[in-house]
């Protein structure tokens, strides 16, 4: 499938400010989008999903923004943690599903005490 | 506890000897999956499952073989290693397509370096 990127691959943020993670698409046939978060030495693990019907998604402090005009894709946790610390991939897949998820390279999200 | 699991951990193996990573899931999901991940270059998907007996390439099929002969299990099997090999796998699973059930749930990771 085409690529979905993500336009920083470090971002370090204050302990209490919030995070804004970043995804560019590239495919406008896709349907549905995830983050996953994945920390050191464990497998992703999902956070929160978004169908290209939606623009808007929140959930326990994250909350997802999609812009299908320019195909972009945000993910942004309020009140960052240390526990917030790890990387963040976002994925997307075409209607359907069947070719499965396509990830973006990552961004490791730093927390500074 | 539902989840998926993967052996081994960590595999330190030679070029050319076959081995198999072996995956299961306890959530009776329909669709699994085989990712490799490496730096730079984010989680690729290797071979997927719609269910069991339906396999399909992903992105990076070559060098690798899977079989889905029962709904749990998804082993991922390397008839002969080579160093380009050497990579971080995960195996996915997910309730199913049909009813819009595409997020994916991963396993530890298994580790593998071939010399």
């Amino acid at each position: 499938g085409e690529s979905v990127g993500l336009h920083l691959p470090t971002l370090s943020v204050q302990e209490g400010d919030n995070s804004i993670i970043n995804c560019a698409y590239s495919n406008s046939a896709s349907d549905y989008f995830i983050w996953y978060k994945q920390e050191s030495g464990k497998g992703p693990q999902f956070i929160i999903d978004i169908r290209s019907n939606m623009d808007k998604r929140q959930g326990q402090r994250v909350t997802v923004l999609l812009n299908k005009t320019v195909k972009h894709l945000s993910l942004q946790i309020a009140a960052t943690q240390p526990g917030d610390s790890a990387v963040y991939f976002c994925a997307e897949t075409l209607a359907g599903g069947a070719d499965g998820l396509t990830f973006g390279k990552g961004t490791h999200l730093i927390i500074q005490p | 506890e539902a989840q998926v699991t993967q052996n081994p951990r960590y595999l330190i193996t030679v070029t050319g000897k076959k081995l198999t990573v072996t995956c299961s899931q306890n959530m009776n999901h329909e669709y699994m999956s085989w990712y490799r991940q490496d730096p730079g270059l984010g989680l690729r998907q290797i071979y997927y499952s719609m269910n069991v007996e339906v396999t399909d390439k992903g992105d990076v099929p070559e060098g690798y073989k899977v079989s889905r002969k029962e709904k749990r299990n998804f082993p991922l099997i390397l008839e002969s290693p080579s160093p380009n090999q050497t990579s971080l796998y995960f195996c996915a699973s997910s309730l199913g397509l049909a009813g819009g059930h595409y997020e994916q749930y991963f396993g530890p990771g298994t580790r593998l370096t071939v010399t």
